[in-house]
């Protein structure tokens, strides 16, 4: 059973597209994550979600959208792609309460901009 | 800026030799700090949680340390397998738990 799923694994498009990113977690978590990882390999967080409420949102361009229709899902949309959006972008979640509770993370998704 | 350094070149070590990784910290007072492994077209796998108030942490050959005063934390895998080679991440959060921030990580190679 796959705990946390993203969808499509790898996407390639041309600049100026608009494309969107699929996750489902089915651990009944509380909170779900969008991180970034460039080719410098850091993984920087974009936004977090609790019980579908916005929480973070790490100065991201109004390009992305996140949307969360319930808990389980967290959606990613980009508009007008950009040369500098290529990386692979990771669905995280985690449960809400303790502190420090480790985060599951999907398998990415590789985007390349054309 | 609140900045995380791990060892950006890579760690060779000889199979059953003991790797020892560091995770260094600037302007940040976290409450915690976690271990995670990645392997190439994977997503991050947590390993270990250790907070402000802990000084060590074990789990099987896995331990961790973490000196707030240094700012510092320490990552060793004991009798170590060809299987451990992956990158391993260092990550730092705060108290209000939505935000954690990682390293870039370090690359590490157990040759048998």
């Amino acid at each position: 059973d796959t705990a946390v799923s993203q969808t499509p694994k790898y996407l390639v498009t041309q600049m100026g597209n608009d494309k969107s990113i699929k996750c489902e977690q089915n651990l009944g978590h509380d909170t779900m994550y969008w991180y970034k990882q460039d080719s410098k390999k850091f993984l920087k967080i974009m936004f977090s979600y609790n019980n579908k409420e916005l929480i973070i949102n790490e100065t991201v361009p109004n390009r992305f959208s996140p949307k969360s229709p319930d808990k389980a899902h967290l959606n990613l949309h980009i508009n007008s792609l950009e040369l500098g959006d290529s990386a692979v972008y990771f669905c995280a979640s985690s449960i809400r309460g303790e502190v420090g509770q480790p985060q599951h993370f999907g398998d990415g998704t590789r985007l390349s901009i054309l | 800026s609140q900045k995380i350094e791990q060892n950006s070149e890579a760690l060779n070590i000889q199979e059953g030799k003991t790797a020892t990784l560091t995770c260094n910290y600037t302007n940040y007072s976290p409450a915690y700090l976690q271990w995670y492994r990645q392997d190439p077209g994977r997503g991050p796998v947590f390993l270990l949680l250790i907070r402000e108030n802990e000084k060590e942490k074990r789990k099987e050959r896995l331990k961790v340390t973490f000196d707030t005063t240094l700012k510092q934390s320490l990552f060793h895998i004991t009798a170590s397998q060809p299987a451990d080679s992956a990158t391993y991440l260092c990550a730092l959060g705060n108290t209000g738990g939505f935000k954690t921030i990682f390293g870039a990580g370090t690359r590490l190679f157990v040759k048998a």
